[in-house]
């Protein structure tokens, strides 16, 4: 199962960008690699995915790197509604329910 | 379109009885999860379904726990009987196709607390 580790904590600062780092070293060449937030009180909410290349969207950009271990989603502008626990998992189709579960997260807190 | 809906949001019921969980996951989705969240084991797995079919149910806990989706608009997850450690914030998800390239949606999730 391709296993993520992802720093339990981050803080930034408003209007600043934010890189959030995820080690995925066991990852095979078949998992997605996505990203989701749980606000307080809510459901996790998807954020970005991808398989190899970098993406963009209106919410993040995801930036994995060539080897496919680790990865980064950075949000360019933090705001308060920013702040959040988020998830990587790495996604196989057909993946077991264990390779389904999500990780403890990074709880980001973003400072006014 | 309305999302995954869950029902109820919240439940408070006495330990020894059952308890069911509701989830209508978004129209023409084909995959559906039942996720289990607590401070002590974050957000796990419990099973999922393609097709209306329990591809991996390895996340169960035990036997009191049970899922079914007899239609592709419809699934519930029992717990019989319940016990104070069932106690946590239950999410149902559903995907347009297995998980990998799709995304997953959740719901607003069910709380449940059992005295």
């Amino acid at each position: 199962d391709a296993k993520t580790t992802q720093p339990n904590s981050m803080e930034s600062n408003e209007e600043e960008p934010v890189h959030l780092p995820c080690n995925h070293s066991t990852i095979s060449g078949t998992d997605y690699i996505h990203w989701y937030r749980q606000l307080p009180s809510q459901g996790p909410e998807y954020v970005i995915h991808g398989l190899t290349s970098n993406v963009n969207n209106r919410m993040a950009s995801l930036a994995i790197a060539e080897d496919r271990k680790s990865s980064t989603l950075i949000l360019h502008r933090a705001t308060l509604r920013d702040a959040a626990v988020y998830y990587c998992i790495a996604f196989r189709t057909s993946g077991s329910a264990r390779q389904l579960t999500f990780g403890s997260g990074t709880q980001l807190t973003v400072l006014p | 379109d309305a999302g995954v809906i869950q029902s109820p949001r919240h439940e408070v019921t006495e330990m020894g009885q059952e308890v069911t969980l509701r989830c209508k996951p978004i129209s023409g989705h084909n995959s559906l999860f039942w996720y289990r969240q607590t401070m002590m084991r974050g957000l796990e797995l419990l099973i999922y379904f393609n097709n209306n079919v329990p591809i991996d149910d390895s996340g169960m806990p035990e036997d009191r726990f049970s899922a079914k989706m007899p239609n592709a608009s419809f699934s519930t997850l029992k717990i019989q009987p319940s016990e104070p450690r069932d106690s946590a914030v239950y999410f149902c998800a559903s995907s347009p196709g297995q998980a990998g390239a799709n995304v997953l949606t959740f719901g607003a999730g069910s709380r449940l607390t059992v005295l």
